[in-house]
């Protein structure tokens, strides 16, 4: 069945470092999106991206995030210059459509130390 | 007011028990509705996707829109320990989900 795979499963960093965070979304995929969870909240939009534009963003999707789709597989999301309250878990998820059912990948553990 | 209210439980139960977790929704554009479920640590997992009022079964599963009272339900019938684990209930009108706190559910052997 396919999935939606992100990599690393779980990154340790310094407060100030840059960090690129991978997914690869499912293929027949056209929108993709990162959403993350603080240990113990409710998971967040942070945003969507369709046909190599951000679509739609949340406010904490500030100046610090980015998003490419730098080949036809991969979907990134970077965060320039991390800080404490980044920690969290990164999920990637993708959806045929707009408003179609999302799926979401195993996430990314961010700790910012 | 909050765009999606969920009672964050925990919610304990028999094996073999009707279990019902609910949401409520405040914004009327919400057309699409899912249902989550999503282990430790791990992935929300989806269970239940509809964008009707009504109900929708899937196995042991059933999901129940009414849109008129801005309120989204999910049984699980036969419950098992298997069970156990955070039940999101997710809204959205265009791209952008917007999750509940989640419901924490343990089905005891």
């Amino acid at each position: 069945e396919p999935e939606v795979t992100q990599t690393p499963s779980h990154q340790v960093t310094q407060m100030g470092q840059e960090v690129i965070l991978r997914c690869v979304p499912i293929s027949n995929h056209l929108y993709f999106y990162w959403y993350r969870q603080i240990l113990g909240q409710k998971v967040e939009f942070l945003v969507s991206f369709y046909n190599n534009e951000i679509s739609e963003k949340s406010e904490i999707f500030d100046d610090q995030f980015s998003v490419e789709r730098p080949d036809g597989s991969n979907f990134t999301l970077k965060i320039r210059s991390t800080k404490l309250e980044d920690s969290a878990m990164y999920f990637c998820a993708s959806s045929e459509m707009p408003s179609g059912e999302l799926f979401f990948g195993e996430g990314s553990r961010l700790t910012v130390l | 007011q909050k765009e999606v209210e969920q009672d964050p439980g925990p919610l304990s139960v028999p094996e073999g028990a009707i279990v019902s977790l609910n949401c409520t929704y405040s914004n009327s554009a919400f057309q699409y509705f899912m249902w989550y479920r999503q282990y430790s640590r791990k992935g929300p997992e989806l269970l239940m996707y509809t964008y009707s009022s009504g109900n929708k079964e899937d196995g042991r599963f059933t999901a129940q829109v009414d849109k008129s009272s801005k309120y989204i339900s999910l049984f699980i019938r036969d419950s098992q320990p298997s069970d156990s684990a955070t039940y999101l209930c997710a809204i959205t009108s265009f791209q952008k989900l917007v999750f509940g706190t989640g419901t924490r559910l343990l089905v005891s052997p």
